[in-house]
């Protein structure tokens, strides 16, 4: 099983400022990798698919970045909406699994 | 619009049974893979199940192999999950996500339903 590791696991940041998170893969997983963005008592939205393409409506605060095992979502001037839970996702091999998440809170 | 609706969801005692339902519309539910995937109280995201478009290959976690069963009716656009001999560590919201692409092996997440509670506890 391809284990996911996020860090870190909370990032307190004030409005205006950018977010970078990180996905470490346990094994090589090329680009599939995706990012979810999800706030309290609602499900997750698709962000990013294959490591840097956004989905569809998402705005271009949102990227992402890497190959391999090291992966990044930056969020650029973060609003007051993109404080919430962000999980990296893999789909290169089954189980498909998920990272432990990353908080992303006001400071 | 993309809409996934789930039911089902309940108060179960350990050891029984509970099959949970998502209505699908907005899209060709039998060209896409669809996915269970749940979330326990206050934890993060785990992936439970896969049934591919057709209905003919399903790939589970090992959490739930040989207990949860994946299965879909193309004619009614609904994704099912039968589950069986349940666990108090099965406690969680339950959420169906249509698969992204549409070919064998899966793709991302697109789309995801508000959830079904699902609680296991005597």
């Amino acid at each position: 099983e391809i284990v996911l590791t996020q860090s870190p696991a909370t990032l307190s940041l004030s409005p205006g400022e950018r977010a970078t998170l990180s996905c470490r893969a346990s094994q090589h997983i090329r680009t599939f990798l995706a990012w979810y963005q999800q706030k309290p008592g609602q499900a997750p939205r698709l962000l990013i698919y294959d490591a840097s393409n956004r989905a569809t409506g998402i705005p271009a605060k949102f990227s992402g970045s890497g190959s391999g095992t090291d992966f990044t979502l930056t969020i650029s001037g973060l609003e007051p909406e993109d404080f919430a839970v962000y999980y990296c996702q893999q789909r290169s091999n089954w189980p498909l699994t998920f990272g432990g998440g990353t908080k992303v809170e006001i400071k | 619009q993309v809409q996934l609706v789930e039911s089902g969801g309940g108060v179960v005692q350990p050891g029984g049974s509970l099959r949970l339902s998502c209505a699908a519309s907005g899209f060709t539910f039998s060209r896409h893979g669809m996915h269970w995937v749940r979330q326990a109280p206050g934890k993060g995201l785990e992936w439970v199940a896969f049934v591919r478009h057709d209905g003919l290959i399903e790939f589970y976690a090992d959490s739930v192999k040989g207990r949860f069963t994946i299965s879909r009716d193309n004619s009614k656009n609904t994704l099912y999950l039968q589950m069986s001999r349940l666990r108090t560590e099965d406690t969680s919201i339950y959420y169906c996500a249509k698969d992204g692409g549409i070919e064998v092996a899966p793709s991302e997440f697109d789309y995801w339903g508000q959830g079904t509670l699902v609680t296991v506890s005597s």
